[in-house]
């Protein structure tokens, strides 16, 4: 069936430092990708997205790239700071008003900054 | 001004007892869903509600039956409640199914004790 692979599961990087989260998504139709960030005890919330047409997305510091042909997609944060400290979640679906148009989750990666 | 909001945000219970959630958004969105998070952090959905009509409804006991009185609301019931319910469910909800961000609830702690 439909799955999202997220690596890794937990990653600690130094305040000012890059972090680099990866996504794999089995579903070769999948064709919308958000993330969504989560702060301890908050709700999830949408940071950025891409769609299968686009190659790379940046808002800020925050970019997410996207290799259809690999089948995998990637968030990147640049000069860290201690509030990007969360869960964050990647995500693939695909279509629209239909029973197949259901969002997976990826199993989240617990990112600290260190000060 | 609240987008998605979930009752009650706490909700501590006895193994076998029946409680309900419920869920409301003034987005004006078509879709709805619910998610259980565990203790692991896993995001799973459960349920999902297009204009009223539900459109997914993954592996979950039939103990768990939501339901929607119109497109803002959808309430979640959990009949006989296990230990292994204690989690935290979210509520949400996008305007396309699948293709658009979603916006959660502030979520609802169950415990089962």
């Amino acid at each position: 069936g439909e799955n999202v692979e997220q690596h890794p599961s937990t990653l600690s990087v130094q305040e000012g430092d890059s972090a680099v989260i990866k996504c794999t998504y089995s579903d070769s139709a999948s064709n919308y990708f958000p993330w969504y960030k989560q702060e301890l005890g908050k709700r999830p919330q949408l940071i950025i997205d891409i769609r299968s047409n686009v190659g790379e997305k940046k808002d800020q510091r925050i970019a997410v790239t996207l290799n259809k042909t690999a089948k995998h997609f990637s968030l990147h944060i640049t000069e860290t700071q201690p509030e990007d400290s969360a869960v964050y979640f990647c995500a693939a679906s695909k279509g629209r008003a239909s029973s197949a148009s259901k969002i997976i989750f990826g199993s989240g990666t617990r990112l600290s900054i260190r000060p | 001004d609240t987008a998605v909001s979930q009752t009650p945000k706490y909700l501590v219970t006895q193994m076998g007892n029946d409680k309900s959630i419920k869920c409301e958004q003034n987005l004006g969105h078509d879709t709805m869903y619910w998610y259980k998070q565990d203790s692991k952090k896993f995001l799973k959905i459960m349920f999902s509600y297009n204009n009223k009509e539900l459109i997914i409804n993954e592996t979950v006991p039939n103990r768990f039956s939501p339901k929607s009185p119109d497109k803002a609301h959808l309430n979640l019931h959990i009949n006989s409640l296990e230990l292994g319910d204690s989690a935290v469910y979210f509520c949400a909800s996008s305007q396309q199914i699948g293709l658009d961000e979603q916006y959660f609830g502030p979520g609802t702690r169950l415990t089962v004790t």
